[in-house]
């Protein structure tokens, strides 16, 4: 059973530019989170969805970033006209269906530099 | 008052030594409880749930306080192998999203 993937696990942009990151959840798991990491800092919560569902997007930025997860293929996050700011480790974690666990599984993460 | 809220340490402790980490949380409709690993530069891994009535799993023991709203880790016989963060993740109560502490780092020196 594969776990979490996420690709590309490195990514540069220049500002301006958008930035693509998909997520494929563990086999069976339901649900899909992001979250985003700064350098030595914690990790945030930016965004919780089910398949064609957004759940809660309350800790994503206003404007420039998106969020799907599509009835068939990959959950995708996107940023458009990328900044320095964003450049941090940005991790897709998947869990069961509700009810089972809230347990969540990690990807390895995706690392976008913005220059 | 932050969700979940951890001392960032670092905690340095000598081979061998045992250590504790302690992780309030402000909503007490919570029901799930976890202690994550994160390694430098690499994605968080579940290393315990917390069950109310405590749980041990080789060297790492994990309890859980409603009444105050905690949960704690113990690490006995620290290893160099255990230098991480360690991640305490609370469940908000029927919800599927959970909120992450912001860490403990651990540094086990020889």
């Amino acid at each position: 059973n594969a776990g979490v993937m996420q690709n590309p696990r490195h990514l540069v942009r220049r500002r301006g530019q958008e930035a693509r990151l998909r997520c494929s959840p563990m086999k069976g798991h339901s649900h899909v989170y992001w979250y985003r990491q700064l350098p030595e800092e914690g990790l945030k919560f930016m965004v919780y969805l089910q398949k064609e569902n957004i759940i809660d997007e309350s800790g994503m930025p206003k404007e420039r970033f998106s969020a799907e997860f599509p009835k068939e293929g990959p959950s995708i996050l996107r940023i458009q006209q990328v900044v320095r700011g964003d450049s941090a480790a940005y991790f897709c974690a998947s869990s069961p269906p509700a009810g089972v666990s809230s347990e969540q599984f990690f990807g390895p993460g995706t690392r976008l530099t913005v220059l | 008052r932050k969700e979940v809220e951890q001392d960032p340490g670092p905690f340095n402790v000598p081979e061998g030594a045992t250590v504790a980490f302690n992780c309030t949380y402000s909503n007490s409709a919570s029901q799930s409880f976890f202690w994550y690993r994160q390694d430098c530069r690499k994605e968080p891994k579940l290393l315990m749930s917390v069950y109310s009535s405590g749980n041990e799993d080789g060297r790492f023991t994990a309890q859980l306080n409603r009444a105050s709203q905690y949960i704690s880790l113990l690490i006995r016989d620290s290893k160099l192998s255990d230098s991480a963060t360690y991640l305490c993740v609370v469940n908000a109560g029927g919800y599927q999203k959970v909120t992450f502490g912001t860490g403990t780092k651990l540094q086990v020196i020889p």
